[in-house]
């Protein structure tokens, strides 16, 4: 089972910041929080993932707070080909097994 | 960019009857994965493939389910004898290698549909 909660869906308008908060409150200390998303039933789509610093790359930012019990990925200026379902998924990468492992995800609508 | 190609896009087949789904993972890549979603549902993890052997695979992926790799390119996933609840999308991922600052990457998927 996955081991986050997401709200099921959020809307944004174009050209804002879209913030979508992911729960992890029984995270343990190696595992790291990893961010794809699924455009229309095409294939999940790699964000971005961190440990417990805030991450930035291309795509979005990721901040994680201090406990590591929660976060939030940022799309800095969201365009219309951000709608999609957006998966938080916790694991940890070296405990032998490389399955991810998804939930139901969150529903992103970019409004125009 | 590399990607992930699947082929192909969609499959009819006959309850029964057996399918292979085809892959390209990206060139460098050395770990492999197949995925399923069923309609409306979760993606669900089904294998993953490295050095030419499963290395882990769900409980989805009974006997009636097997992969190869029979070449250098290609990655298949074979249903011997397919179902109506084998109906689903299957994607196909690769990775370049294991660990925390490697990620999967994704085939846009085949839409199987058994009737």
């Amino acid at each position: 089972d996955a081991k986050t909660t997401q709200p099921p869906s959020m809307d944004c308008a174009e050209g804002r910041a879209a913030n979508l908060p992911c729960n992890h409150s029984t995270i343990s200390g190696n595992e790291y929080v990893y961010w794809y998303r699924q455009i229309h039933s095409q294939g999940p789509q790699y964000i971005i993932h961190g440990l417990k610093n805030n991450e930035t790359n291309e795509m979005a930012s990721l901040i994680i707070t201090e406990d590591r019990k929660s976060s939030t990925l940022i799309l800095p200026h969201a365009t219309l080909r951000d709608t999609a379902v957006y998966y938080c998924i916790v694991r940890d990468p070296e405990g032998g097994s490389e399955k991810l492992v998804f939930g139901k995800g969150m529903k992103l609508t970019v409004n125009p | 960019e590399p990607e992930v190609t699947q082929t192909p896009s969609h499959q009819v087949t006959q309850m029964g009857q057996e399918v292979i789904l085809r892959c390209v993972p990206i060139s460098n890549h050395l770990y492999f994965y197949w995925y399923r979603q069923i309609l409306g549902q979760k993606v669900e993890f089904l294998v993953s493939f490295y050095n030419n052997e499963i290395s882990e695979k769900s409980e989805i992926f009974d006997d009636q389910f097997s992969v190869e790799r029979p070449d250098g390119s290609n990655f298949t996933l074979k249903i011997r004898s397919t179902k109506l609840e084998d109906s689903a999308m299957y994607f196909c991922a690769s990775s370049e290698m294991i660990g925390k600052n490697t990620e999967a990457f994704f085939g846009q998927g085949t839409r199987l549909t058994v009737v």
